[in-house]
């Protein structure tokens, strides 16, 4: 069976600090794979995608960045976090089907304080 | 811009009561629409559904959608404690990478 893993599940930085992220799928092969952020009392909005190793599709415009190194790991990075990156991470997984739309599934998630 | 809108926004009822939660959505080139439930940590998946008018049920919980009129409804029944959370509805549409756009979901509180 098909697992997601997130770590850390907690974190806490102050503001200008680097961040680093991970998110690995167990149980599958050539995922796609997705970060979402949650803020306080929003819905879950779609950061990065990505279709396969090294493509890497940006949503939104932000200081954050997403990088695919292996087939079933997901990194989002920053080179300096502000207040505003503050939320719940979630990694998400999906399986490309030939025909029809596919589910997502969600991994534990990071919440993020930047302080 | 694709987009989900989920009524209401908070909900509290007592045990046994029954709910039906909303789902309106504009999206181009529809594909699917689904129902997640978020306790504390990860949503995990309810239903998805992409033909009108198929009842997708699932213990006390069922769901349908109406393509023509653009919206989903989430009914529990017989609502029991377990079942407070946020409900969140996303659609799948557009595109061929199956990006999900969320609504800003639903909480439910159950109270015993």
């Amino acid at each position: 069976s098909q697992t997601i893993h997130q770590w850390p599940a907690t974190l806490v930085q102050p503001v200008g600090s680097p961040l680093s992220l991970e998110c690995t799928v167990e149980g599958t092969s050539n995922p796609n794979l997705y970060w979402y952020r949650q803020a306080a009392g929003r819905g879950l909005q779609l950061l990065f995608y990505s279709v396969g190793i090294g493509q890497i599709s940006s949503e939104v415009p932000q200081n954050l960045s997403a990088s695919r190194p292996q087939d079933r790991q997901f990194i989002l990075s920053s080179k300096k976090l502000l207040l505003s990156d503050s939320g719940f991470y979630l990694c998400a997984w999906s399986v490309l089907r030939l025909a029809g739309p596919d589910t997502q599934y969600f991994g534990p998630g990071t919440r993020l304080t930047v302080l | 811009e694709d987009k989900v809108v989920q009524s209401p926004l908070s909900l509290v009822v007592h045990e046994g009561d029954t709910v039906t939660l909303n789902c309106s959505y504009e999206v181009t080139n529809f594909r699917s629409l689904l129902w997640y439930k978020q306790e504390k940590k990860a949503p995990t998946f309810l239903f998805m559904l992409t033909s009108s008018g198929i009842e997708k049920k699932s213990g006390r919980l069922s769901s349908i959608l109406d393509k023509k009129e653009l919206f989903s409804i989430l009914n529990i029944t017989a609502t029991q404690t377990g079942d407070s959370a946020v409900y969140l509805c996303a659609v799948v549409g557009g595109g061929s990478n199956y990006k999900l756009t969320f609504g800003k979901g639903t909480l439910l509180t159950v109270n015993p």
